[in-house]
């Protein structure tokens, strides 16, 4: 079964770029129909939807951080990535990747996220 | 500020029944379909209905989930305390290009 694990600094300075990784196993993140997500939550708050990735490259992001954000996929070495420029303390937050099964039917779009890697908090201070 | 409108809190007694609502809106809810997911304390969310009422193998039949209009519920019957946990609502909303929105998030206390 597919699982997925982030990776990436835990501490990142005010103004500088967040960088994670999020490595697919049991599973080809080319195979299937799946869009690639982030997703991140500050603590004691709800959830943020980032933005996606699909394995051809086509991607769409959250309007609210299109600015700053790159998602990017490596086929090769099962990986998908974020980039999120220009951090502030507002950026601190638990980030997930999830597989998100997605497509669009006589009753509307579906997305949802399954699996969710566990995690990984990002500190944003100087 | 959410887009999906949750009550922030609801508690039952182990074997009642439970409610959450979520409120959305034409571009949202009311057009495409609602998720909720379930994320323990210290875990990550885990996918608990999709296509509004459908669960994911594993998924007790103990959970279950609705859509009327612009709103949607889930619904927890015979609560155990392992229930205890917080749970959001989510759907893809066509507006602004089109990205996946959230609602703020249930605490649900089994007491």
């Amino acid at each position: 079964q597919v699982q997925l694990q982030e990776s990436g600094p835990g501490l990142v300075k005010p103004s500088q770029t967040l960088s994670l990784t999020c490595t697919v196993s049991g599973g080809s993140i080319s195979s299937g129909s799946y869009y690639w997500s982030w997703i991140r939550q500050p603590a004691g708050k709800g959830l943020e939807w980032i933005g996606r990735i699909y394995t051809s490259g086509s991607t769409n992001y959250n309007p609210s951080l299109k600015s700053r954000v790159t998602i990017s996929v490596d086929t090769s070495k099962n990986q998908f990535s974020l980039k999120l420029s220009s951090v502030t303390a507002a950026d601190t937050a638990v980030y997930y990747c999830a597989r998100a099964v997605t497509g669009y039917d006589s009753s509307g779009y579906y997305n949802w996220f399954d699996p969710w890697g566990q995690g990984t908090l990002v500190t944003v201070s100087s | 500020q959410s887009v999906l409108t949750q009550p922030p809190s609801a508690s039952g007694t182990p074997g009642q029944r439970v409610t959450i609502s979520c409120s959305g809106s034409s571009s949202n809810i009311g057009s495409n379909y609602v998720y909720w997911y379930q994320q323990l304390p210290g875990t990550a969310p885990k996918l608990l209905i999709y296509r509004n009422n459908q669960r994911p193998s594993g998924v007790p039949d103990r959970f279950s989930g609705s859509k009327s209009g612009t709103s949607a519920s889930l619904a927890i019957s015979g609560l155990r305390s392992e229930d205890e946990a917080d749970y959001y609502c989510a759907a893809w909303d066509d507006s602004l290009s089109g990205r996946e929105v959230f609602g703020g998030g249930t605490k649900l206390t089994v007491l």
